[in-house]
């Protein structure tokens, strides 16, 4: 079975500086890897996936994350962050050729400081 | 517009009551699924349906029941079994058959008083 690691439960970040979400997964099998967005009181919107090929995914909002599998992780950065960008942000792990299931972290909160 | 209606945004219970969430997709998704957010422990799964007329428990079934009569529909009933029902329900939907981009609604806030 899969499992996810977010170690920050909240990460307090000033404008426009740089910030990066920690997430590492484990699991026997090859994995989809993915960072999803949650805003106060709504569900989650995708950021980003990783499915295969380039180990670099981007966002259309400037955020980027890289899966390097040696360490199991699949971190979240932005190198200037935005008021907009508070928010929850939730790593989550799919097993390929699995039964489509979905394992979440316990998210982080990201708190931008004006 | 395609997406994922829940209903109730807001609901309360008295404590002892059955009480149904509703789900309703019309993306074409055959699979969908219930999960349960709380503070600090993220979401967790309750129950999933990858085709009509058939569905699994997740990690905290107990306590909780679905059935999956249309593809459109995937209601959850929380049950006067459930001894923690106050919570945030989120049901979501799978793009594809890779089970790649999960789409999701907008919650329901249950609340038991």
């Amino acid at each position: 079975a899969q499992s996810v690691t977010q170690l920050d439960s909240q990460v307090p970040v000033f404008e426009e500086a740089p910030v990066e979400l920690r997430c590492n997964y484990s699991s026997s099998v090859s994995v989809y890897l993915f960072w999803y967005v949650q805003y106060p009181n709504q569900g989650l919107q995708l950021l980003l996936k990783y499915l295969s090929g380039s180990t670099l995914v981007e966002s259309i909002n400037g955020f980027e994350a890289e899966f390097n599998k040696s360490q199991t992780s699949f971190h979240l950065r932005k190198p200037s962050v935005h008021i907009s960008d508070t928010a929850e942000y939730f790593c989550a792990v799919s097993e390929v050729g699995g039964n489509e299931k979905l394992t979440f972290g316990t998210g982080t909160r990201l708190t931008i400081i004006p | 517009d395609g997406g994922i209606t829940q209903s109730p945004k807001y609901l309360f219970r008295k404590e002892g009551q059955n009480v149904t969430l509703s789900c309703e997709q019309n993306l074409n998704h055959d699979a969908m699924y219930w999960y349960r957010q709380d503070p600090g422990q993220g979401l967790r799964l309750i129950y999933y349906s990858q085709i009509v007329n058939d569905f699994q428990k997740g990690d905290i079934a107990e306590g909780y029941s679905v059935s999956r009569e249309k593809k459109e529909s995937f209601p959850l009933t929380v049950t006067s079994a459930q001894k923690n029902p106050t919570a945030f329900y989120l049901c979501a939907s799978i793009e594809d058959e890779l089970g790649t981009e999960a789409f999701f609604g907008q919650g329901t806030r249950l609340t038991v008083v």
